[in-house]
This record gives C-alpha cells, structure tokens and sequence, in this order.
C-alpha cells in the first residue's frame, strides 16, 4: 500500500520567500506524482504532473522534481505572495489509485 | 474539453437519514471514477473507483455504497448516515491511461446532525 508523507505540517514565510515542500512516498512503482492545491473549503486544483519518466516538472514559479529511486518529490515556489496561501497536497498514482499525502499548509505574510 | 460536475455543494442531513450525492463528467467517454472522503483535520481517503459501468471497487468497509449507472455518471450513497460520515466527499475522474493527471470537482460539504 502506497503510503506518502509531507513535511512540513505547516509554513510560514514573509512575501518574496521561495517556498520548499517535500513529498516521499514508499511504493516507487509510480505511474506519475501530481501537487495540488486546496483553498480552505474548496476542491482540489492541479498544479503539476510528473510522469515516472521525468525529472521535473514546471509551470510560471512552480517547480516539482521527481526522484523514483529515493521516493521523494519537491515542490518550488519561486518568490512567494500571499495569493500563495493554501495546502498544497501531493499525491502517488498506482494501480488505478492516487494516494495522497496530509498535506502542507502555507500561509504568506504580507 | 472536459468538465466535472459534483452536487450539491452543501448538505445537512440528520442521523439516519439516507443519502445521495451525483458526480457526472462531460467530454470524454469512459473514464476512471472515484470518491474520496475529507474528514475535518485529516488527509484525503479513497472511497470508492469505478474503472467501468457496473464495475465499482471499494477500498474502506464502511456505511457507504457507490454506483455507476451510466458511464460517465458515479453516485454515492448511503440508506442511513451515521455522525461520523460528515465530511468533504470529493469526485475525481482519470482518462485510465498510466500518463493522465486526475480531476477532482468542487466537492460537497456533508453535515451530518
């Protein structure tokens, strides 16, 4: 069973900071990772696909590496602003299933 | 291009109640299905998925049954909720090709008093 962690919890940074958030996950048999943003009350939104072939991944000041053999993912933030604030979720697809990690909560100070 | 549709939005609904939440996706044929669940302070769950019509995959024994009436149509439902199935249920649907990303709706808010 696919099991994913995301560290940290939480974070809090002033504007212009990049952000950092980590993903690992134990079953390296991944089709692909996908990051996801939750606004508080709100569904998901996709903000990045990695297919298991690809290193990274990138879009305007997001960047998501993939590492299969170590099971971990990184999502960048390049110089952050309070729109930013939301948890940021990273989930593993196997097996017809996408497993999902407890999430990241950012919130960015103006 | 293809959408999902997910209602409603909110319920409140008393114990022992029955239940029915419908997700539909429009513009793509034979999708994979799901149902997830958030509950307050805890991570996403998968509920249920649906590679098929009729085809229904449980992955939580638990008071909640789906159904997959139509292709692209994934209902969930419930004779009679319990307290402990409030939460944010999720729709999702996946093109079922190893390379697709997966689409989640807007979610409804369930309450259960």
């Amino acid at each position: 069973k696919q099991e994913v962690t995301q560290i940290p919890a939480a974070l809090s940074v002033p504007e212009g900071e990049n952000l950092v958030l980590n993903c690992s996950f134990t079953d390296s048999a991944i089709y692909n990772l996908q990051w996801f943003r939750q606004d508080p009350g709100k569904g998901l939104t996709s903000l990045l696909l990695i297919q298991s072939s690809q290193r990274e991944q990138t879009s305007g000041r997001l960047n998501a590496s993939l590492d299969k053999s170590s099971g971990r993912s990184t999502l960048y933030i390049a110089a952050s602003q309070p729109g930013d604030s939301a948890t940021y979720l990273c989930a593993g697809a196997n097996d017809y299933k996408l497993s999902f990690g407890a999430g990241t909560t950012v919130t960015v100070r103006a | 291009s293809q959408t999902i549709h997910q209602w409603p939005a909110t319920l409140v609904q008393p114990v022992g109640s029955p239940l029915s939440l419908e997700c539909t996706v429009e513009g793509t044929s034979n999708p994979n299905l799901y149902w997830y669940r958030q509950a307050a302070g805890r991570g996403l769950q998968l509920l249920f998925y649906s590679v098929g019509i009729g085809q229904i995959s449980s992955e939580v024994p638990q008071n909640l049954s789906a159904s997959r009436p139509q292709d692209r149509q994934f209902i969930l439902s419930s004779k009679k909720l319990l307290l402990s199935d409030s939460g944010f249920y999720l729709c999702a649907w996946n093109a079922g090709r190893e390379n697709y990303g997966y689409t989640f709706g807007s979610g409804t808010r369930l309450t259960v008093v």
